[in-house]
Formats: structure tokens, C-alpha cells, sequence
């Protein structure tokens, strides 16, 4: 079974420009997350889909957004970039049947520089 | 509300000696702990993870962590440390949801570094 996908791997970007990352969950997963890690904050959670509505958010600002659609493949969109944005940016998914046990794969991540 | 405190940045050992990373957490209510693992440049592992089973939990490559309510502790070990274990380790609480296979969300430590000597 294949694993969590992330496309791109890598990507450079300017101030104020907007970027689109995407993932796609391990087939049948119907759950998404997605987390912002960088080496000053560490590891933190974005928000999460389940069946193309926004189930959970973070402490992000508007500028962060994401979607999911009916396969399950999610897309995380920031606008009006800032230096400060630069991080790896990591997708997870779960089976609905993982109830309490809440267990996420996690893909390679997307490696975001903001120039 | 939930926390998970990683109480070492960096763990250094020998290759062949015993690895403890340890881990405190705060949790209002019934937690699901993890350990994740990330190598450099990649994605993170899932090395194990208590759900209130077990108190003592067996990972993959040799780790296993033991729950301790009492200390509200969640310390990782592994008897003999490998070359390949270097990576960066992360201690990991969630509430535990039973609605609509909703996975909630993650609470991350800051990360332990452990190096590895030959």
C-alpha cells in the first residue's frame, strides 16, 4: 500500500507571493492533518479534514488555508507569504476506523524557503 | 488542555550502550501517547504507542516506552543503541477521540536529538 504523498518535494518562493502544497492520504484514509515544523517553533498542527470539512484548526493566522476533496486529497494554500513561513510542512493521515487510537502517517513533508 | 515536555534536547551515547529519552506530559483528560521518529530529510515514523492498554509498549527497531500515570511520564528506551537509531526523536500526546474518525490533533515535544557514537 502506498504511503502518504507530498508534492513538490521542494519549493522556493518570494515574499508575498501565494503557494499551494498537496497531499495525498494512503488509500481509504479519509482523515488529513497537516503540520508547520520549523526550528524555532518545532512541530504544529495546522488543521485536520475528515470527509472535505475542516474538523480541527490551529493557531494560524487566515493566510493559512486548506481544503479536501472527495478522494480525499488535500491542498494547503498561504497567501501573502513571509519570511517567516519558511519550514518544512508535513501531511498525515488516519483511517476513520482508528477511533481512539488516533494513529497518523505522516508523508516526507514539502520544504517551503521564502526568499 | 494538553503538553508534552521533552526534557532533553540532545542525548549522546555510544553504540551498543542503553538510549532513555525522556518525556512528561499534561493531559485533562485520557491520553494517547506516541513516539515518532525523523530521520534527516525525511518524513516522521510512528515507533509506538500507548492507547490505556499496556502500561509497557513495544515499538519497532527494539524501543518500547513504559506509561506511568503516577510520574505522568512516558519515557522511550532501547537496551543497545545502533548507528542507525541517530535521528530525532518526538514525544507526542493527543486527546483521544471515540466521534466521527475525527484524529484530533497532535501536541508535539520540541524534539531529542540522539547522536550516536561509534
Amino acid at each position: 500500500k502506498a504511503g502518504v504523498t507530498q508534492t513538490p518535494r521542494y519549493l522556493i518562493k518570494t515574499r508575498g507571493q501565494q503557494v499551494t502544497l498537496s497531499c495525498s492520504p494512503i488509500s481509504g484514509h479519509r482523515s488529513v492533518s497537516w503540520y508547520q515544523q520549523t526550528p524555532g517553533q518545532g512541530l504544529q498542527f495546522l488543521f485536520e479534514y475528515f470527509s472535505e470539512t475542516q474538523r480541527n484548526k490551529g493557531n494560524f493566522p487566515g493566510r493559512f488555508s486548506g481544503r479536501q476533496f472527495s478522494n480525499s486529497r488535500s491542498e494547503m494554500n498561504v497567501s501573502t507569504l513571509e519570511l517567516g513561513d519558511s519550514a518544512l510542512y508535513l501531511c498525515a493521515s488516519s483511517s476513520p476506523a482508528s477511533g481512539r487510537d488516533n494513529e497518523q502517517f505522516f508523508g516526507p513533508g514539502t520544504r517551503l524557503t521564502v526568499l | 488542555a494538553q503538553s508534552v515536555t521533552q526534557l532533553d534536547s540532545h542525548v549522546s551515547v555510544s553504540e551498543g550502550t542503553p538510549v532513555l529519552l525522556r518525556c512528561n506530559y499534561s493531559s485533562s483528560y485520557s491520553p494517547s501517547l506516541f513516539w515518532y521518529v525523523q530521520h534527516p530529510n525525511k518524513g516522521l515514523q510512528l515507533l509506538l504507542k500507548y492507547t490505556s492498554a499496556a502500561t509497557l509498549v513495544k515499538g519497532i527497531n527494539g524501543f518500547e516506552a513504559e506509561f506511568k500515570k503516577s510520574e505522568t511520564s512516558f519515557h522511550l528506551t532501547k537496551p543497545s543503541a545502533h548507528m542507525s537509531d541517530a535521528a530525532e526523536y518526538f514525544c507526542v500526546v493527543t486527546r483521544a477521540m471515540n466521534y466521527g474518525g475525527s484524529q484530533g490533533n497532535l501536541i508535539f515535544g520540541k524534539g531529542t536529538k540522539l547522536s550516536v557514537k561509534p
